[in-house]
């Protein structure tokens, strides 16, 4: 069964420095996310993006994280200057039809 | 904010059914009911979803009252594996609505 993979596990980084964390979403999905997950609280809606565009982004969205599909398989989100509260789990997801697939996750640690 | 109410927290014996009830008073006529789970902070899974009929797959049984104000998922026969935070949502069946999760019901599978 396809599923939605990211890479890496598990990314720890120091405040201030980039990450780049990566998505390949189900194959022949045309509809990206991304979510996060502060330890304890609720998933939390990011952005999505379709047509090679962004469709919707949350107020967390701001200036420092983008998104970008720079291929025909991957999915990338960018924190440009990561602070501690973005230590989150960040969840990719795909969606064909109606319903998203969510892949498992990296967990970052922001020091 | 979330547009459903879920108990926080519910036990079940192994092997029982597990139901787990949803009310969503203010659904609207396009809206559907989606349940997703989340075990330990691993992605969430998409579970079942449904508009008004009943719906069962491999995974659970969806059952929505008539009036649509309410459901219950069903598990029919529970697993350890099925420890789980279930989340159900209320969203339009669009590919680009975002998901607004909840807190969602913490189920405990008991040996």
């Amino acid at each position: 069964e396809p599923e939605v993979t990211q890479t890496p596990s598990h990314q720890v980084t120091q405040m201030g420095q980039e990450v780049i964390l990566r998505c390949v979403p189900i194959s022949n999905h045309l509809y990206f996310y991304w979510y996060r997950q502060i330890l304890g609280q609720k998933v939390e809606f990011l952005v999505s993006f379709y047509n090679n565009e962004i469709s919707e982004k949350s107020e967390i969205f701001d200036d420092q994280f983008s998104v970008e599909r720079p291929d025909g398989s991957n999915f990338t989100l960018k924190i440009r200057s990561t602070k501690l509260e973005d230590s989150a789990m960040y969840f990719c997801a795909s969606a064909s039809t109606d319903t998203q697939y969510f892949g498992p996750g990296t967990r970052l640690t922001v020091l | 904010d979330a547009k459903t109410t879920q108990p926080p927290s519910m036990d079940c014996a192994e092997g029982r059914a597990a139901n787990l009830p949803c009310n969503h008073s203010t659904i609207s006529g396009n809206e559907y009911v989606y349940w997703y789970r989340q075990i330990h902070s691993q992605g969430p899974q998409y579970i079942i979803h449904g508009l008004k009929n009943n719906e069962t797959n491999e995974m659970a049984s969806l059952i929505i009252t008539e009036d649509r104000k309410s459901s219950t998922l069903i598990l029919p026969h529970a697993t350890l594996r099925d420890t789980a935070v279930y989340y159900c949502i209320v969203r339009v069946a669009n590919r680009d609505d975002k998901i607004i999760f909840g807190k969602g019901t913490r189920l405990h599978i008991l040996p």
